[in-house]
């Protein structure tokens, strides 16, 4: 069946560094692809995605990019923030499976100021 | 931003209680989802309503009891709960042929 992969947690970086969190998927069809973000207390809010192979998501500096070849969907964002601490899914949708949204396990990222 | 609340925010119960968990949206949509998120595994679909009817039922116990009687509302009934039921519960609610679902901020429920 369809499944999501990433990066295992936590993950742990200083103010101003690059972030990667890498993320696959195993699909049958053509999913879209998402990034949530869930902050400390809260529920799970949809940060990017992006429908077909080759877009790019972006949202709040951050920018993932579709890679049919490779299966991937990596978050990226240049410089992160203390504020961007927070648990990150990947996720894929194929809509003729009953629109189920199949999570991964989210990565879990701490930036130290 | 979120059109979806939950209440209460969080919850104790004894295991011989009953309770209930209630979900709102004010989104116009007409799907709804009840999610289970706990420590040690992924985020976990419970339930799946579209157009108020019940099309998803992932193998969740039968203390667990989902109730949608419109479109906007939500419920989820609580009896006889285990202490591995704590968790955070969260609701959410997508429009038919959309992609993207909205969450609630979860009721983090703790079972004594």
């Amino acid at each position: 069946g369809d499944s999501v992969t990433q990066m295992e947690g936590p993950v742990t970086l200083s103010e101003e560094a690059f972030l990667t969190i890498n993320c696959t998927y195993t699909a049958t069809g053509y999913p879209s692809l998402f990034w949530y973000v869930q902050y400390p207390g809260e529920g799970l809010q949809l940060l990017l995605k992006a429908t077909k192979a080759d877009d790019k998501g972006s949202n709040k500096g951050f920018e993932a990019t579709y890679r049919k070849e490779t299966t991937s969907f990596h978050l990226e964002k240049g410089s992160v923030q203390v504020s961007d601490s927070a648990v990150y899914f990947c996720a894929l949708i194929t809509m003729n499976r009953d629109d189920k949204i199949i999570f991964g396990k989210g990565t879990r990222l701490h930036i130290l100021p | 931003e979120t059109g979806v609340t939950q209440t209460p925010r969080h919850l104790v119960m004894g295991m011989t209680n009953k309770k209930s968990l209630k979900c709102e949206q004010h989104l116009g949509h007409n799907a709804m989802y009840w999610y289970k998120q706990s420590a040690k595994k992924p985020l976990e679909l419970m339930f799946v309503y579209s157009l108020e009817e019940r099309v998803e039922n992932n193998s969740v116990p039968s203390r667990f009891s989902p109730e949608c009687p419109n479109s906007s509302h939500l419920f989820l009934h609580l009896h006889t709960l285990q202490p591995e039921d704590s968790a955070l519960y969260l609701c959410a609610s997508s429009q038919r042929g959309q992609e993207t679902q909205y969450f609630g901020p979860g009721t983090r429920l703790l079972v004594l």
